[in-house]
């Protein structure tokens, strides 16, 4: 089946560093979503990218969805401690009989330190 | 306010005993999900229904039971053959269809411990 792998696990960075996590499919996807997670939270939408070779900014955040569409990746820019949480990519198969299932990768756990 | 209700918020059970975790959603959603989250790790798919009276299995439905007679409604219940039911589990809805995918909403969670 369809596997997401998401890297790293963990990253650790001082406040105002750059920070960058990947997603990597196994097949190729129809889109491509990315949601954040705070700490005993629940997931919240924050963008979703359909077209290959796709770039959507949100103030500081830089979304990119590859050319094959079988890998993305979210850069955040000078990074606040309100940066803190889980971010998880989330995709979903190219094929039409992947309908509306989502699969999402492990997350990266982002720690600022102030 | 529309959204998605999840309940209870934490629930404790004996090991062999089946427990029900309710999800309502007023957002008009066709689709709805049940996410399964262990601490550290991502969210792995229990089950999913893109429309009443339907549902599919995700990757990890053993165990696990779900039922969608009301367009509102998707509960789970987690059964006794589920060996390692104790985790965060994360119902959410969406606009999704056969061929189409839209953002999904969640609800706060329900923290299952089994004693």
């Amino acid at each position: 089946g369809q596997q997401v792998m998401q890297i790293p696990q963990y990253q650790h960075v001082q406040e105002g560093e750059d920070f960058t996590t990947y997603c990597n499919s196994s097949t190729t996807l129809s889109n491509i979503q990315w949601y954040k997670q705070r700490p005993g939270g629940h997931p919240v939408f924050l963008i979703q990218l359909v077209k290959s070779g796709e770039v959507k900014k949100q103030k500081r955040l830089t979304f990119q969805f590859g050319e094959a569409k079988k890998n993305s990746s979210l850069h955040i820019t000078a990074t606040q401690t309100t940066d803190v949480g889980t971010y998880f990519c989330a995709g979903r198969g190219g094929q039409e009989t992947s309908g509306s299932r989502l699969t999402f990768g492990e997350g990266t756990q982002l720690t600022v330190n102030p | 306010d529309g959204g998605i209700t999840q309940s209870p918020k934490y629930l404790f059970r004996k090991e062999g005993q089946n427990v029900t975790l309710s999800c309502e959603q007023n957002l008009n959603h066709d689709a709805m999900y049940w996410y399964r989250q262990d601490p550290g790790q991502g969210l792995r798919l229990i089950y999913y229904s893109q429309i009443v009276n339907d549902f599919q299995k995700g990757d990890i439905a053993e165990g696990y039971s779900v039922s969608r007679e009301k367009k509102e409604s998707f509960p789970l219940t987690v059964t006794s053959a589920q060996k390692n039911p104790t985790a965060f589990y994360l119902c959410a809805s969406s606009t999704g269809t056969r061929r189409h995918t839209g953002e999904l909403f969640f609800g706060e969670g329900s923290r299952l411990t089994v004693l």
